[in-house]
């Protein structure tokens, strides 16, 4: 059964540093979509992705995020100075265009220290 | 903004025993989807619910959403211990693409 990928399962880095997080989508699915949680919190929507380019942000989304799709099969958070309050689980997600349902990767623990 | 509401925060139940999960919008639903997320782990997609009064089951677990479409509940018969996680609902703007915004979950344990 396909499934979304995300690497690495964890990421711990020091702050100011630029991190990039990785996932590969479903093969056939056209959106994605980048997701966040806090420990103890909600899952938050940061970003969507069509056609090449954002279709969707939240607040959370600042200039210090961006997202890329280098090829055809990478989808890609980078942030560029991590803070601390950016420790969360980043979860990629892809969707077909038909099907509204979006199936998630396994997520990556990102530690800021 | 929309929020979503879920109840309980956690439940307990002796396995073989049947529980409801709800899920209450503070707006009109388009799309209602139910998550499961083991701890520290990626959400599983269990079904989508688009249609007032809509049902949905697989296994031992249904899902509705009432007609108003403000209201949703997942339900699970005979539970067993592989029931364990977090129970997400999460609702769309009703486009393909759009963000999905989630409740805080439940916490299922099953007690064997």
């Amino acid at each position: 059964e396909p499934e979304v990928t995300q690497t690495p399962s964890h990421q711990v880095t020091q702050m100011g540093q630029e991190v990039i997080l990785r996932c590969v989508p479903i093969s056939n699915h056209l959106y994605f979509y980048w997701y966040r949680q806090i420990l103890g919190q909600k899952v938050e929507f940061l970003v969507s992705f069509y056609n090449n380019e954002i279709s969707e942000k939240s607040e959370i989304f600042d200039d210090q995020f961006s997202v890329e799709r280098p090829d055809g099969s990478n989808f890609t958070l980078k942030i560029r100075s991590t803070k601390l309050e950016d420790s969360a689980m980043y979860f990629c997600a892809s969707s077909t265009d038909s099907v509204y349902e979006q199936y998630f990767g396994p997520g990556t623990r990102l530690t800021v220290t | 903004s929309q929020e979503l509401e879920q109840s309980p925060q956690s439940l307990i139940v002796q396995e073989g025993k049947n529980l409801t999960i709800n899920c209450t919008s503070s707006k009109t639903l388009y799309g209602l989807y139910w998550y499961k997320q083991k701890y520290g782990e990626g959400l599983i997609f269990l079904m989508m619910l688009q249609k007032g009064g809509e049902e949905k089951s697989h296994e031992k677990i249904t899902a509705k959403l009432d007609e108003k479409k403000q209201q949703s509940s997942l339900h699970i018969t005979a539970s067993q211990p592989s029931h364990a996680g977090i129970y997400l609902c999460g609702a769309d703007m009703g486009q393909a693409g759009t963000a999905l915004i989630f409740g805080k979950g439940t916490t299922l344990s099953v007690s064997s």
